[in-house]
């Protein structure tokens, strides 16, 4: 079967720098994806990691270790704005997301 | 340029009733996917189409089909609706058959009662 894990919440404050985990286990592994969901909103793409190694794309972060199953979203100078739910996901082939359940990260002043 | 748009949002059903939910990808995409999200849960697959074809399916019950049209858009057919088909059901395009950057519309409420 296919399943990921990542913590269901996490609180910061603004400025901050907070670190969401993401353990996956799946067959046919192409890569890891971070999609940001604000309530009532569609899912939007933050980055992608197909090799170990980490990705910046500004204030954002992403890492893997393939050899882990392992990967995180690195979030640097936390604003309000930053208050929504961040999903993993794995892709499994074509453009089939296997996401997982969500960390709602709380921002706070 | 416009984004993924999904018709209707909201949709109320009875049980055992049948729906039909709309997508329209971004224009020059040729891939559409649709997604099942529950609230508080991610988004599940359901399936994909490229160029008309039926890329993937997701573990979903036959109840579920859907089809992709000449011009990329794409149509979710759901039968036989049961309670637990309520849901966000949302849509990502993206241009190639295979992509990590999928665009996600606004989705379409459904709620079955």
């Amino acid at each position: 079967g296919q399943s990921l894990e990542q913590p269901s919440e996490v609180t910061a404050v603004e400025g901050a720098i907070v670190q969401i985990n993401c353990t996956y286990q799946t067959s046919g592994f192409y890569g890891l994806s971070w999609y940001q969901q604000h309530d009532g909103g569609a899912p939007t793409f933050l980055s992608y990691n197909a090799l170990d190694g980490l990705e910046e794309t500004g204030r954002f972060s992403s890492f893997l270790s393939r050899s882990d199953s392992y990967g995180y979203l690195l979030l640097q100078e936390l604003q309000m704005k930053d208050s929504a739910s961040y999903f993993c996901a794995v892709s499994g082939g074509y453009n089939k997301l296997i996401f997982g359940a969500g960390t709602r990260l709380a921002v706070h002043p | 340029d416009a984004g993924v748009t999904q018709s209707p949002t909201h949709l109320i059903k009875t049980r055992g009733q049948q729906v039909t939910l709309r997508c329209s990808p971004i224009s020059g995409h040729k891939s559409v996917s649709w997604y099942q999200q529950v609230l508080g849960q991610g988004p599940q697959f359901i399936f994909q189409y490229y160029e008309k074809e039926e890329r993937g399916r997701g573990n979903f019950p036959d109840r579920f089909s859907a089809r992709q049209f000449p011009n990329y858009s794409s149509e979710l057919n759901v039968n036989a609706l049961l309670l637990g088909d309520s849901a966000l059901y949302l849509c990502a395009s993206s241009p190639w058959e295979s992509s990590p950057e999928q665009y996600f519309g606004p989705g379409t409420r459904l709620t079955v009662t």
